[in-house]
C-alpha cells in the first residue's frame, strides 16, 4: 500500500527566510504533485514531477524529485504573507490514481 | 473552460436523509474522482471513472454511499441515508483521459446534524 508523508505537518515562519517541505513516499511512482489550498477553498495544482531529477520552479517555490530516495522537495525562496495556505504532496498509483499526504500548514509571519 | 463545477457548495441535513452531490466535469476530460477532505482522515479517494465507467471504488466508505456517470458531462454522489460522520468537503476532480494532472472543483461542504 503507498504512503504517502509530509515534514513538518505545521510550519510558521517569518517573511524573507528559506524553507523546505519533504515529501517522503514509500513505493515506487512515475509522477508527483503538488498542491496548494487556502482556507475554505478548493486545491489548486502548483507542479507536476513526472521523472528523476525533476526541478521545477515559479516564483519562490521550487519542486524536485528523487524517485530513487522517493523523495519530493518544496522549496520556499524568501517567503512572503501570500504563500500562507497548505501544501499537499500527491503520488501517483496505477494509471490514475492520487495517493495525497497530510498536508503541510504553512503560516508566515510578517 | 468553467473549471469544474460542483453544487450544490453547502448542504446541511438531518440524518437519516438523503444527499445527493453534483459534478460537472471540464469538457474533454474522460476521467472523473471524488473525493472527501476531514481533518481527521485527510483527502482520500472515494471513486473514480474513466470513460464513464467506474475504475476503482475500493474507498467507497460502505454502502450507504454510491455514484454513477451517466454521461460524460455529470456525475452524482449520493449518500442514504446520511449519518453526522458524513460530515466533510466532497471534492470533485476530473482529468484527461491518462493525464496525468486532476482539476479539482471548489467542494461542497456538508454537513448533518
Amino acid at each position: 500500500e503507498l504512503k504517502v508523508e509530509q515534514n513538518p505537518l505545521f510550519l510558521s515562519m517569518q517573511e524573507g527566510k528559506n524553507y523546505t517541505i519533504y515529501c517522503n513516499y514509500s513505493t515506487t511512482s512515475d509522477r508527483l504533485y503538488w498542491y496548494r489550498q487556502d482556507p475554505g477553498k478548493s486545491l489548486e495544482s502548483l507542479f507536476v514531477l513526472l521523472s528523476n531529477g525533476a526541478v521545477k520552479q515559479e516564483g519562490r517555490l521550487m519542486a524536485s524529485l528523487d524517485t530513487k530516495a522517493r523523495l519530493s522537495t518544496l522549496h520556499i525562496t524568501a517567503a512572503v504573507h501570500d504563500l500562507s495556505a497548505t501544501y499537499f504532496c500527491a503520488v501517483g498509483q496505477g494509471a490514475q490514481k492520487l495517493v495525497f499526504g497530510q498536508g503541510t500548514r504553512l503560516t508566515i509571519n510578517p | 473552460d468553467a473549471g469544474v463545477i460542483q453544487s450544490p457548495r453547502h448542504e446541511v441535513t438531518e440524518m437519516g436523509q438523503e444527499v445527493t452531490l453534483r459534478c460537472k466535469p471540464i469538457s474533454g476530460h474522460n476521467s472523473l474522482f471524488w473525493y472527501r477532505q476531514t481533518m481527521m482522515r485527510g483527502l482520500e479517494l472515494l471513486i473514480y471513472f474513466n470513460n464513464n465507467v467506474p475504475i476503482d471504488d475500493s474507498g467507497m466508505p460502505e454502502d450507504r454511499f454510491s455514484a454513477k456517470m451517466p454521461n460524460a458531462s455529470f456525475s452524482t454522489l449520493k449518500i442514504q441515508p446520511s449519518e453526522p460522520r458524513d460530515s466533510a468537503v466532497y471534492f470533485c476532480a476530473s482529468s484527461q483521459n491518462q493525464g496525468y494532472e486532476q482539476y479539482f472543483g471548489p467542494g461542497t461542504r456538508l454537513t448533518v446534524t
